[in-house]
């Protein structure tokens, strides 16, 4: 069975710091997607990589998938009040059957 | 783009009563379409998957059943709700390309008294 690990699983900091969240996996996946989620609304994707080593930006936000296209990172510059949510992402694997495996999330919070 | 309509938003209903989900999708044809349940503040965790009429995939053994009587509605079920039932409930729809990203409904939160 695929999946994915999502570390970490909560973070709370204060706005202005600098963050990470992780997505890792032993298996190798065919594209990568991260959405965010807030509460009582569904997830909205954010980004899709696909190529290994891929690195895409979304203003404060740094998304980089894998050079072995089994991992991917989000990096948030700068934290602002209002990136406060839920953190998932989810793979497609290669012999893909139209099931995306998700991660756990991570509860993000961030303080004025 | 796609937009995923789903009703109700909020949902009490008593043990052993029954339960219908609708789900309708604008904006696109031949979806493939997603129930998914969500712990609060957790990832999802995925119930059934359609990729065309009639044809419902069930990824977790449970109460619960879907059907996909047209291309563009997707219905959740349950003939007797159980406690274990409640929490929130995702309807996704996604093209069939690898890389085709999943659009959420606003989702139905259920609580089973």
């Amino acid at each position: 069975t695929q999946l994915l690990e999502q570390s970490p699983q909560f973070l709370s900091i204060q706005e202005g710091e600098n963050l990470t969240v992780y997505c890792n996996s032993s298996s190798v996946f065919s594209s990568l997607q991260w959405y965010r989620q807030e509460p009582g609304e569904g997830p909205v994707l954010l980004v899709t990589v696909v190529t290994g080593g891929e690195v895409k930006k979304l203003k404060r936000l740094t998304f980089q998938f894998g050079d072995a296209r089994k991992d991917s990172s989000l990096h948030i510059t700068a934290a602002q009040p209002g990136d406060t949510g839920l953190y998932l992402c989810a793979g497609a694997p290669f012999l893909f059957t139209g099931k995306l495996i998700f991660g756990q999330g991570t509860t993000l919070q961030v303080k004025p | 783009s796609q937009t995923i309509h789903q009703w109700p938003a909020t949902l009490v209903q008593p043990v052993g009563s029954p339960l219908s989900l609708e789900c309708t999708v604008e904006g696109t044809s031949n979806p493939n379409l997603y129930w998914y349940r969500q712990a609060a503040g957790r990832g999802l965790q995925l119930l059934f998957y359609s990729v065309g009429i009639g044809q419902i995939s069930s990824e977790v053994p449970q109460n619960l059943s879907a059907s996909r009587p047209q291309d563009r509605q997707f219905i959740l079920s349950s003939k007797k709700l159980l406690l274990s039932d409640s929490g929130f409930y995702l309807c996704a729809s996604r093209g069939p390309s690898y890389n085709s990203p999943l659009h959420f409904g606003n989702g139905t939160r259920l609580t089973v008294t």
